[in-house]
């Protein structure tokens, strides 16, 4: 089956550094990828729409200096958060379409910022 | 943005019983998606649903489309403590050239050995 691998599954950084996650899918080969954030007890809400060799689709209200997604190749796509801050806490999930099959979803990271 | 609503919020049971969840929209949808997300862990699709008046099953769960195409049930036949997590609904909307996913606000759900 299709498996989509996150990378860090937790990080913890400085107030004001840049953190970046990974997502990769591992069998296939994804055009298109998401990214979502969760915070505690709520439901994913997407961010942005990555398209392999192009530039990132932002949702609304979503910094696009703040998240920078690059999409370079088939299978991987990073969402890099500049500057973090303590209001950046919060669970990041990738997800992957792999066309007909829908979309597969990697683990998650947890990104505290202190 | 698309508005999926959501009930209940949680539910606590014991193990064995059923369990019964839905999902209503205002817009009407042509693919309606059920996902299970364990703590820490990303969203899995349980079920997904293409066509109104579809009633699928996987395993213990059976998910139907509605016929209006705005609404969805998902219900678990005797439950299990692995049954525990946040069940969501999702529905596939067009977002210029991409489709997206968006989420109910989720069902969390504990069984009680």
């Amino acid at each position: 089956g299709a498996v989509v691998s996150q990378h860090p599954s937790w990080v913890i950084c400085k107030s004001g550094t840049s953190v970046k996650i990974e997502c990769r899918s591992l069998d296939f080969q994804a055009t298109t990828m998401f990214w979502y954030r969760q915070f505690p007890k709520q439901s994913l809400m997407l961010m942005a729409t990555s398209n392999e060799g192009s530039k990132a689709t932002y949702e609304q209200g979503v910094e696009k200096d703040k998240f920078l997604i690059n999409h370079a190749s088939l299978t991987l796509s990073t969402l890099t958060v500049t500057s973090a801050h303590p209001e950046d806490s919060s669970f990041y999930i990738c997800s992957a379409e792999q066309g007909s099959y829908g979309y597969t979803f990697g683990s998650g990271t947890r990104l505290t910022v202190v | 943005g698309q508005q999926l609503n959501q009930s209940p919020q949680s539910m606590f049971i014991q193990e064995g019983e059923d369990v019964s969840m839905n999902c209503t929209s205002s817009s009407i949808f042509n693919t309606w998606l059920w996902y299970k997300q364990d703590p820490g862990e990303g969203p899995v699709l349980l079920i997904a649903l293409y066509k109104a008046g579809e009633l699928t099953s996987n395993g213990r769960l059976t998910a139907q489309f509605g016929i209006t195409r705005k609404d969805s049930f998902l219900n678990i036949s005797a439950s299990i403590p692995s049954d525990v997590g946040i069940y969501f609904c999702a529905v596939m909307n067009s977002g210029g050239s991409n489709y997206k996913l968006t989420f109910g606000k989720g069902t969390l759900l504990t069984v009680n050995p």
